[in-house]
């Protein structure tokens, strides 16, 4: 129940084109959404978040799309460049005791082909 | 900057040594995490502290502990390391994400056991 699953595992992209990688969680508990980016060698960074009480988040080229009723959320790389070339988590936050657990979907490594 | 400090970049050890995994954080957070990472598995939270002397298990706590005397430092411990838990261990420290705060990592700790 307090699994998140992400897909694809992989995603190949020519330069230019959208990326689009999904999430789907069980527990009504999760509230807060982020997506972290980590390249080889690094650890995760925070790319972008968003809260259950909104639809849609855009910063940049990254949007998050939030549908609270499917419990899915998803990523979408607009005008993907090959420096987007990483591994993408997703992750689900909730409130435990007075801290926070936050739980990470399984990955998706992308490449993005001049 | 923040700063999650791992002390330890890559270790060898052996089957049945006891392994301290150190992590340091210069924010005054007072959450902090540690991950395993595999691929395929994507990040599994093994503990989480709130607070000096205070901790929670996370999804994968067997044969691991932690320590975390001061609020700046949190230590994983393998009591006696087996070969499964050969992996990446990631840091990762906070202040409560449920108010919109951003989780941060260090470079992580490649552990092999032979």
């Amino acid at each position: 129940q307090q699994q998140v699953k992400q897909s694809p595992q992989s995603l190949i992209v020519q330069k230019g084109g959208i990326s689009i990688i999904n999430c789907a969680y069980e527990n009504t508990a999760f509230d807060y959404f982020p997506w972290y980016q980590q390249f080889p060698g690094k650890g995760p960074a925070l790319l972008i978040a968003i809260r259950p009480d909104v639809s849609e988040k855009k910063e940049g080229r990254f949007t998050i799309s939030f549908n609270k009723s499917a419990k899915q959320f998803s990523l979408h790389i607009m005008d993907s460049q090959p420096g987007d070339s990483a591994t993408y988590f997703c992750a689900a936050s909730m409130r435990v005791i007075v801290t926070d657990k936050l739980i990470f979907g399984t990955g998706t490594r992308l490449q993005v082909f001049p | 900057d923040v700063k999650v400090t791992q002390s330890s970049r890559y270790l060898v050890k052996r089957t049945g040594e006891k392994v301290f995994l150190e992590c340091v954080q210069d924010m005054d957070h007072e959450n902090m995490f540690w991950y395993r990472q595999d691929p395929g598995l994507g990040l599994r939270l093994i503990y989480f502290s709130y607070d000096v002397k205070m901790k929670e298990k996370g999804d994968i706590p067997e044969g691991y502990s932690v320590s975390r005397e001061k609020k700046e430092r949190f230590s994983l411990i393998l009591e006696s390391a087996s070969t499964n838990q050969t992996s990446m261990y990631l840091c990762a420290s906070s202040f409560i994400l449920a108010e919109g705060n951003t989780i941060y990592f260090g470079e992580g700790s490649w552990l092999t056991v032979v």
